[in-house]
């Protein structure tokens, strides 16, 4: 089936540490990926996205990397700072080829940075 | 462009009663998905529709649950009956023909049956 697995929170940081939140997954067909953020009391924002097999999705300063061989989207930052703080959602369209574009996520991380 | 819209963005009621939930996409935005959020987990796909139609409705739909997008606009989702189960984040997103993966979420509607 489809699902997504990531690392269970709370992740804490200190201001300007690196972030690595690991996200891996299973799909019936070729998936599209994605890592949604949302901040507290706010709704669920698309941060980046990658469509195929070693595409690096990019935004704000988060990168990850589309892993087909290890089926994994971690997400990376180089130095997160306290406006970071949010739980973040990895997230997968299982077939590119299919009509519906339905989600399926993960359990979500939330991420404190701490000044 | 002002975003996808939710209304209400809370609602209480009572057990047994009958609740609608109102989202407006993003104009011009062909695809309207709904999905359910409890605390601490990810959402959960409901349904999706293309236009005006319906395409799929996911398992966790009991028959208590409707949705309607009737001009392929705004869309409603309606519970009868509900339980104190069905409380929960409902959540609106769209998408449009060009960038089918992309969705916009709205800001959610909080339901709390008590």
């Amino acid at each position: 089936g489809n699902s997504v697995t990531q690392m269970e929170g709370p992740v804490t940081l200190s201001e300007e540490a690196f972030l690595t939140i690991n996200c891996t997954y299973t799909a019936t067909g070729y998936p599209s990926l994605f890592w949604y953020v949302q901040y507290p009391g706010e709704g669920l924002q698309l941060l980046l996205k990658a469509t195929k097999a070693d595409d690096k999705g990019s935004n704000k300063g988060f990168e990850a990397t589309y892993r087909k061989e290890t089926t994994s989207f971690h997400l990376e930052k180089g130095s997160v700072q306290v406006s970071d703080s949010a739980v973040y959602f990895c997230a997968l369209i299982p077939d590119n080829a299919g009509n519906n574009r339905k989600l399926i996520w993960g359990l979500g991380t939330s991420l404190a940075v701490n000044p | 462009d002002t975003g996808v819209s939710q209304d209400p963005r809370h609602k209480i009621t009572k057990r047994g009663q009958n609740v609608t939930f109102r989202c407006d996409p993003i104009s011009e935005h062909n695809r309207l998905y709904w999905y359910r959020q409890t605390l601490g987990q990810g959402p959960e796909f409901l349904t999706y529709f293309q236009n005006e139609a319906q395409l799929e409705k996911s398992r966790l739909l009991s028959d208590r649950f409707s949705a309607e997008r009737p001009k392929g606009s705004f869309s409603t989702l309606e519970i009868q009956r509900t339980e104190q189960g069905d409380s929960a984040m409902y959540l609106c997103a769209s998408s449009s023909r060009t960038s089918s993966n992309e969705q916009y979420f709205g800001p959610g509607t909080r339901l709390t049956v008590t």
